[in-house]
C-alpha cells in the first residue's frame, strides 16, 4: 500500500540553524499538509498546500517557516532559524481530494538545542 | 477557534474490559475521523463518520457521532493488549475553505495489561 515516507527519522539541530524536514508524499495525491505534535500535546496543523501554492496556514507558520514543491514527488518544510520551541514531531500528511483520508507519514522527531 | 476535547486522557485497563473514549466539542463538524497512534509513528486512520447519529464497527471498535455533529465516541469492548495506543479525534470544520484541514482533539492515551 502506498505511503506518505519522511526523512529524516530524526533530526538534532542548534538554535538558529536552519532545517529542511522532507517528505514524500503518496503520488497520485493533490493536497498537502505539515502538522507538528509538541511532546505530549495535541497534533496541531502547520500550513496546506494544493496547486503549488499555499493554501492556508496557521498562527505558528510564521515567517520562519516555509514550505516548497521543488518536484513531482517532494515537499519540503523549511524553518530558517530554529528556536527551543520547535523541537516537536512533525508530520506529513497528504490526500487524493479534497474528501478523502489523509495519511500521515511516520514523523520526523526534530529535537533544537 | 473550534476545540476537541477527548476524555478521558489516560486509561488503563485489563484485558477483555470495556472502554469508552469521548470527543467533545461545542463547534459542529462536517465529519469527525479517529486515529490511533503508536510511539514513533504518524496517526493511522481508524474510521470516517459523516451523518449525525452514525454508528459504525470496526470489529470491535464502536464509532458513533453525535446527532447534532458536535460529539463522538469511541468503544472497545474486550479490549486487548494490542489496543493499546493514543487514540486521536479530529475534526473538519463545516466550511473546510481550500484546504480541508483537520482539527484534532486531546487525545487518549490508552493501556491494556494483559
Amino acid at each position: 500500500e502506498p505511503e506518505v515516507t519522511q526523512t529524516p527519522s530524526h533530526q538534532v539541530t542548534q538554535m538558529g540553524q536552519e532545517v529542511i524536514l522532507r517528505c514524500v508524499p503518496i503520488s497520485n495525491h493533490l493536497y498537502f499538509y505539515w502538522y507538528r505534535q509538541i511532546l505530549g500535546q495535541k497534533v496541531e496543523f502547520l500550513v496546506s498546500f494544493y496547486n503549488n501554492e499555499i493554501s492556508e496556514k496557521s498562527e505558528i507558520f510564521d515567517d520562519q517557516f516555509s514550505v516548497e514543491r521543488p518536484d513531482g514527488s517532494n515537499f519540503t518544510l523549511k524553518i530558517r532559524s530554529t528556536k527551543l520551541e520547535d523541537s516537536a514531531m512533525y508530520f506529513c500528511a497528504s490526500r487524493a481530494d479534497y474528501n478523502s483520508p489523509l495519511h500521515f507519514g511516520n514523523g520526523t522527531r526534530l529535537t533544537v538545542t | 477557534t473550534q476545540l476537541l476535547e477527548q476524555s478521558p486522557q489516560f486509561l488503563s485497563i485489563q484485558e477483555g474490559e470495556n472502554l469508552t473514549v469521548y470527543c467533545n466539542s461545542s463547534s459542529v463538524f462536517s465529519s469527525l475521523q479517529w486515529y490511533r497512534q503508536e510511539p514513533g509513528e504518524g496517526p493511522v486512520l481508524l474510521v470516517t463518520v459523516v451523518t449525525g447519529g452514525e454508528v459504525k464497527k470496526l470489529k470491535r471498535l464502536t464509532f458513533q457521532f453525535g446527532d447534532a455533529r458536535k460529539d463522538s465516541s469511541l468503544h472497545i469492548t474486550a479490549a486487548q493488549p494490542g489496543d493499546t495506543g493514543l487514540y486521536l479525534c479530529a475534526g473538519a470544520p463545516p466550511y473546510g475553505g481550500a484546504t480541508n484541514k483537520l482539527i484534532f482533539g486531546t487525545g487518549t492515551l490508552l493501556a491494556v495489561q494483559p
